[in-house]
């Protein structure tokens, strides 16, 4: 029972063009979004993160949208680099349940970015 | 200032065999979790470890069992080993004064191969 879905396996945007990764998740206890990069070879890292009371959370390039009664969150990178390329995973959390929450991840998309 | 580091980074074990991974967490970080990726899926949480307990697990067997160290260092042990056992090993360190779930940093894996 996959919680946390991404859809889409991959996604291939021009330089400088706006990238649109979706995440759907079915729990609706989850209150808390991420979003995680992961390199070949290298660990996943942060990104950004939005919590269930907010819709929209921005981090210069980066824009997380969340639309909980779709269950449907986003994230947008505008412009798009080359060195965005990567694999992209969607991650939820049970915030209130303390620090260091366990993660539900979804499948990853990777995201190729075309100069 | 060194991340998470984990060791070894590949290994080959054949089925029924029983394997040992190690992590070291970032420095001042005394919270340890582990996670299972396997191929074109996202990391599964196996289980977090703080104060030399376990104090969350998931959905896997009693075969996957771990320890924390006075050091704060971990280890993942996996006895009788499945070929559905093979996979990438994701160790996370945090602090557990810390709050929010973003504050995990990963390490680049351990590829277990059970053939």
């Amino acid at each position: 029972d996959q919680q946390v879905k991404q859809n889409s396996p991959s996604l291939s945007v021009q330089e400088g063009r706006i990238s649109i990764l979706n995440c759907d998740y079915t729990n609706s206890m989850f209150d808390y979004f991420l979003w995680y990069k992961k390199y070949p070879a290298e660990g996943p890292t942060f990104l950004i993160s939005i919590s269930s009371i907010k819709d929209k959370n921005e981090d210069g390039r980066f824009t997380v949208f969340l639309n909980k009664s779709a269950k449907h969150l986003s994230l947008h990178i505008v412009p798009s680099q080359p060195g965005d390329s990567a694999v992209y995973f969607c991650a939820a959390t049970l915030f209130n349940t303390g620090a260091n929450s366990k993660l539900t991840f979804g499948k990853g998309i990777t995201l190729s970015v075309r100069p | 200032d060194a991340g998470v580091t984990q060791s070894p980074t590949h290994l080959i074990k054949t089925r029924g065999q029983q394997v040992t991974l190690r992590c070291s967490p970032k420095s001042g970080h005394d919270t340890v979790s582990w996670y299972q990726q396997a191929l074109g899926q996202g990391p599964q949480f196996i289980f977090q470890y703080y104060e030399e307990e376990e104090r969350q697990r998931g959905n896997f067997p009693d075969r996957f069992s771990g320890h924390q160290f006075p050091n704060y260092s971990s280890e993942l042990n996996v006895n009788a080993l499945l070929l559905g056992d093979s996979a990438l090993y994701l160790c996370a360190s945090s602090r557990n004064e810390d709050s929010g779930a973003n504050v995990l940093t990963f390490g680049a894996g351990s590829r277990l191969t059970v053939l």
